[in-house]
């Protein structure tokens, strides 16, 4: 089945304790991207990849980080969350570079809080 | 650059009742516009895209969205609400050349 995961779908962490919330997409997509979606605000692009080693900021890139070793994953890390980082955030993929009539395909989401 | 604005955070109808939810871009080149939907605790799925060829598009499970240029709209309708359509709705707009962008959404609640 064509998908795209993401682990974990909840978590509950401390101001400052790095985590990573991993993502994998099995349908040899090119693009990949984080979103953070935030009532009201709709989602709003973190960081995306064209390709393999090729990332590039989103929207709102400030304190997260995310690499792209391999054609399938995309981690996203916090080194040092902070309560305002507290959302639900959404990977996803496309077969073009995230532009055009093409359909970005979504993980299920991860729920993050800070205290 | 282009945006989205959807008006209305929250529509509730009663299940039978038609199901309008609006969506306006802006876009200094032909727009593809998207209509997604989020059911709780899933991720986005696409409802129905514009992509130039036809300005009335139908989607999955009964909803259709129209184009029209004049108007600058997008709005999605579905003549007859079901409650499997609570959820969140979520239009979105691009070009060939810049990003998708997502407007704030709309949380649909359907009345039994």
């Amino acid at each position: 089945e064509a998908q795209v995961t993401q682990n974990p779908r909840y978590l509950i962490t401390v101001t400052g304790k790095k985590l990573t919330v991993t993502c994998s997409q099995n349908m040899n997509h090119e693009y990949m991207s984080w979103y953070r979606q935030d009532p009201g605000l709709g989602l709003r692009q973190i960081y995306y990849s064209m390709n393999v080693e090729v990332t590039d900021k989103g929207d709102v890139p400030e304190g997260y980080k995310v690499s792209r070793k391999e054609k399938r994953n995309f981690p996203l890390i916090l080194e040092s969350p902070s309560p305002n980082q507290t959302s639900l955030y959404f990977c996803a993929s496309s077969l073009s570079g995230g532009r055009g009539s093409y359909e970005q395909y979504f993980g299920p989401g991860t729920r993050l809080t800070v205290t | 650059a282009q945006s989205v604005t959807q008006l209305g955070s929250h529509v509730s109808v009663s299940e039978g009742a038609l199901v309008l939810l609006r969506c306006n871009y802006s876009s200094s080149v032909p727009p593809y516009l998207f209509w997604y939907v989020q059911y709780p605790n899933q991720g986005l799925q696409l409802l129905l895209k514009y992509t130039s060829a036809a300005t009335l598009v139908k989607g999955i499970n009964g909803f259709e969205a129209e184009f029209k240029k004049s108007e600058t709209s997008f709005h999605l309708t579905k003549p007859s609400a079901h409650m499997s359509d609570a959820a969140e709705y979520f239009c979105a707009v691009s070009a060939p050349s810049s990003k998708l962008s997502f407007g704030a959404g709309t949380t649909v609640t359907v009345r039994a």
